[in-house]
């Protein structure tokens, strides 16, 4: 079974400071990690993904997350955070067989403090 | 990059309708799409597996009798949210998934919901 942990619900940072957004998975399988992104009242966009290539995996925006399989952690960071970050974050993690599912963390929500 | 479209983007509904929200990959085929449910300030749910030409895998909990879902092509899932009440309210979001070059799913933007 596959499961996925965003340890902070909320996360606050000045603009310019970096951005750490945590998230734990646990899978039977190599499991394929994402991030996304989802605006106020807006789809969701993916950041970035991981699937079995380089553990550092860079996205858009700036964001770029490690994949860590002692730690089965897949945290996101930002060196400088943007007003326009702010938004809901998912950590999502998938098996990746042709019958996968994906099974989304709660969210986490970040504020950026001008 | 592949796109995924929803419509409508928002409907409003009397309590007893019946509500049908499209899902279409714009530029790939997709053989599976996925429809999840997210209520305010929570995560998403996934509710239903849609396979074209076959039917849809419901998750446990969820009614296939309210939620119907038909794929009935390759580019397009739509689910009819039956006999809306209230608490159906929520935002739908539809994926498509694709396998190659690398297994990937792409959202759709979402349908707001309001039963009245």
């Amino acid at each position: 079974a596959q499961s996925v942990t965003q340890l902070d619900s909320h996360v606050s940072v000045s603009e310019g400071t970096p951005v750490l957004l945590r998230c734990n998975y646990s899978s039977s399988y190599s499991p394929s990690l994402f991030w996304y992104v989802q605006h106020p009242n807006k789809g969701l966009q993916l950041l970035l993904k991981y699937t079995s290539a380089a553990t550092l995996v860079k996205g858009i925006n700036g964001f770029e997350a490690e994949f860590k399989k002692s730690e089965t952690s897949f945290h996101l960071t930002k060196p400088s955070a943007h007003m326009s970050d702010a938004a809901e974050y998912f950590c999502v993690v998938s098996e990746g067989s042709s019958a996968s599912k994906i099974i989304f963390g709660s969210g986490t929500r970040l504020s950026i403090r001008p | 990059g592949a796109v995924v479209s929803q419509h409508p983007s928002r409907v409003i509904c009397k309590s007893g309708t019946s509500v049908k929200i499209e899902c279409r990959s714009l530029d790939f085929q997709a053989t599976t799409m996925f429809w999840y449910r997210q209520f305010p300030k929570q995560s998403l749910m996934l509710m239903a597996t849609s396979n074209e030409g076959s039917k849809a895998t419901y998750e446990q909990g969820v009614e296939k009798d309210k939620f119907l879902i038909n794929h009935a092509s390759l580019t397009l899932s739509t689910l009819t949210v039956t006999s809306a009440h209230p608490e159906d309210s929520s935002f739908y979001i539809c994926s498509a998934r694709v396998a190659y070059p690398q297994e990937t799913q792409y959202f759709g933007p979402g349908t707001r919901l309001l039963v009245l």
